[in-house]
């Protein structure tokens, strides 16, 4: 596997199901991203950690958990969602942020979620 | 806040037409900005980007221009291809610190027809 990798592709789970999104990168990065992309929308930034440190929560409601238990691993933890939850959930890394420079963000192909 | 506002889609143009995607943004301090590009059923890939005033980012045969006194970075391809249909996203980023942020454009449809 190369790049950034994220399973399942496509999900489908009730309002009261319990579901986790995965991701993984292979490019030695030390920072990882949620993003959540709607439609009509922006993309919103959700989660950010920074050598497996979280480092930016951007008022996500807590029904979405994320872990982080090394820079190469990402979860997305998923209970009692609403049908508004429903989008592509995109997983990104990169090198540390911060400093000068900018350091690029890498994408994953993300996980369709539709709650129903 | 920072705020990236591009040209509403889709926009639909035939092969070898030229092309030009606005993008306008507001933001504290200097940003560096960038376009993405998303193909059906991928995440996002960085096409370019430029980190100061009046650097050109260019790649694939895309280019933008940083214009500071403007405050835009609108895209432009002089002869599209079919393949280059795909949604292309205008972004900036304040950098800096260990909370580090780019902030998106809405995203902008770009079909191609032979």
């Amino acid at each position: 596997e190369t790049g950034v990798t994220q399973t399942p592709r496509h999900l489908v789970m009730g309002m009261t199901n319990k579901k986790s999104l995965k991701c993984e990168q292979h490019l030695g990065h030390n920072a990882m991203y949620w993003y959540k992309q709607s439609a009509k929308k922006p993309l919103e930034l959700m989660f950010v950690y920074n050598f497996k440190e979280q480092t930016e929560n951007n008022s996500v409601p807590s029904r979405f958990s994320p872990e982080c238990p090394n820079s190469s691993h990402l979860f997305l933890h998923l209970h009692t969602l609403q049908p508004e939850d429903s989008a592509l959930y995109l997983c990104a890394s990169s090198q540390r942020p911060g400093g000068q420079f900018y350091n690029e963000q890498f994408f994953g192909p993300g996980t369709r979620l539709t709650v129903l | 806040g920072d705020s990236v506002t591009q040209m509403e889609g889709p926009v639909t143009l035939s092969e070898e037409a030229f092309l030009t995607i606005n993008c306008t943004y507001t933001a504290t301090g200097y940003p560096s900005l960038f376009w993405y590009v998303q193909y059906p059923g991928e995440g996002l890939q960085l096409l370019l980007k430029a980190t100061k005033a009046d650097d050109k980012g260019s790649n694939k045969g895309f280019e933008a221009t940083y214009r500071k006194e403007t405050t835009s970075f609108h895209l432009e391809k002089g002869s599209v291809q079919v393949s280059d249909s795909a949604v292309y996203f205008c972004a900036l980023s304040t950098g800096g610190g260990s909370n580090y942020k780019l902030t998106f454009g809405k995203g902008t449809l770009l079909t191609v027809n032979p």
